[in-house]
């Protein structure tokens, strides 16, 4: 089956820095990819969708410039977290939706935990 | 608007059947997953419907009314490894996944 792979699984950092995340398609090319961030008990918010050589497209709410979204190629995309502070930390989840298949299914990846101290 | 509804928490006893359901409301519809999703990990998909009927994939099953802008998924012979959420999300006229807020089951022993 269609695998996405994140990078990295956790991650620590100070508040102020910058966090990049990967998400990559394995086995497949992915026409488009999708952030997403997940608080504690609550379900999955899209933050942004990114196609391949395109600018993303930012759910309302979501800061671009915080949050920068790079898809530069079909098997990967990037999220930089800018100048996090602690109310980023939550868990982070790229899907991936196949150039192939017979529907619109995406293919999660397992997921970024992001802890701003 | 559009909008998914679904039960916010549902408990269960081991070995017995659950249903969760889901209302769904979106511009144009092109599908409905449901997905699984354990504590601290990514959904994991469970089912595709499109079309009105039942479709069924060995312990679970899940239903599509699209003229009730309602579906189900039916878990049977549970097990304690099927505690966990489970999130419903329509495809809308943009191909864009419309997610519920969850669902989280709670199996008993």
């Amino acid at each position: 089956g269609a695998v996405v792979s994140q990078h990295p699984s956790w991650v620590i950092c100070k508040s102020g820095t910058s966090v990049k995340i990967e998400c990559r398609s394995l086995d497949f090319q992915a026409t488009t990819m999708f952030w997403y961030r997940q608080f504690p008990k609550q379900s999955l918010m899209l933050m942004a969708t990114s196609n391949e050589g395109s600018k993303a497209t930012y759910e309302q709410g979501v800061e671009k410039d915080k949050f920068l979204i790079n898809h530069a190629s079909l098997t990967l995309s990037t999220l930089t977290v800018t100048s996090a502070h602690p109310e980023d930390s939550s868990f982070y989840i790229c899907s991936a939706r196949s150039l192939a298949g017979d529907y619109n299914e995406q293919f999660f990846g397992p997921g970024t935990r992001l802890t701003v101290l | 608007g559009q909008n998914i509804d679904q039960p916010t928490e549902m408990t269960a006893t081991e070995g017995a059947i659950v249903q969760i359901n889901c209302t769904y409301q979106t511009s144009g519809f092109n599908g409905l997953f449901w997905y699984q999703q354990h504590a601290g990990e990514a959904p994991t998909f469970l089912s595709y419907n499109v079309l009105d009927g039942l479709e069924e994939k060995g312990r679970f099953s899940s239903f599509l009314s699209r003229s009730k802008g309602y579906s189900y998924l039916l878990l049977k012979e549970l097990q304690m490894k099927d505690s966990a959420s489970y999130l419903c999300a329509a495809v809308d006229s943009n191909y864009q996944l419309i997610w519920g807020a969850g669902t989280k089951l709670i199996i008993k022993p």
